[in-house]
């Protein structure tokens, strides 16, 4: 079945230092792809996505880079903070009825 | 509008015994996702119900089910509880139309099953 990859599983960085965090998708028909920041005992929330007709998408500290042909996105996150410590999941779509396929996750540590 | 919305919030149940959670989607969201998440884990996807309808299914056991109504709120039930049930469901809702559209999470319901 279609599936989505996300590497690394655990990543730890200092504050200050980048993050990145990278997905590969086996759908070629998805065309939209959100990322998810879940702290600890709350809700996933969406903090940006990008659809297929873009290849970049900024929001302050956070970028998304979407390469089609090979298949995968990557998440950055600059200046990291303490409070960007979280499990980030990205995700896949490609609407029309078809279920969005997350992938398994990556718990970021920033450290202070 | 209102964000999507769980009750309960806590439940602890004992193996054996059945459990019924409900969402309540974003007010014009006609779908509803469900997900079990376990400590440490991803978002196992259980099933997805459009205009009353299940549109999508994940692999779990007959003994997770679920409803929705015409209101678009939608209920989970799993029967015959065991340890492993043990978990964090979410439900997202999503407008659900033909385009690729963003899921919203509810805040979860944790389930302790003694």
């Amino acid at each position: 079945g279609e599936n989505v990859e996300q590497h690394p599983s655990t990543l730890s960085v200092q504050e200050g230092d980048s993050a990145v965090i990278k997905c590969t998708y086996s759908d070629s028909a998805s065309n939209y792809f959100p990322w998810y920041k879940q702290e600890l005992g709350k809700r996933p929330q969406l903090i940006i996505d990008i659809r297929s007709n873009v290849g970049e998408k900024k929001d302050q500290r956070i970028a998304v880079t979407l390469n089609k042909t090979a298949k995968h996105f990557s998440l950055h996150i600059t200046e990291t903070q303490p409070e960007d410590s979280a499990v980030y999941f990205c995700a896949a779509s490609r609407g029309g009825g078809f279920k969005t396929i997350f992938g398994a996750g990556t718990r970021l540590f920033v450290k202070a | 509008k209102a964000g999507v919305t769980q009750t309960p919030r806590y439940l602890i149940k004992t193996r054996g015994q059945q459990v019924t959670l409900s969402c309540s989607p974003i007010s014009g969201h006609r779908s509803v996702s469900w997900y079990q998440q376990t400590p440490g884990q991803g978002l196992q996807f259980l099933f997805e119900y459009f205009s009353e309808t299940q549109r999508n299914k994940g692999n779990f056991p007959g003994r997770f089910s679920g409803r929705q109504f015409s209101n678009s709120r939608s209920e989970m039930n799993v029967s015959t509880l065991e340890l492993g049930d043990s978990a964090l469901y979410l439900c997202a809702s999503s407008l659900g139309g033909a385009s690729q559209e963003t899921q919203y999470f509810g805040p979860g319901t944790r389930l302790l099953v003694l």
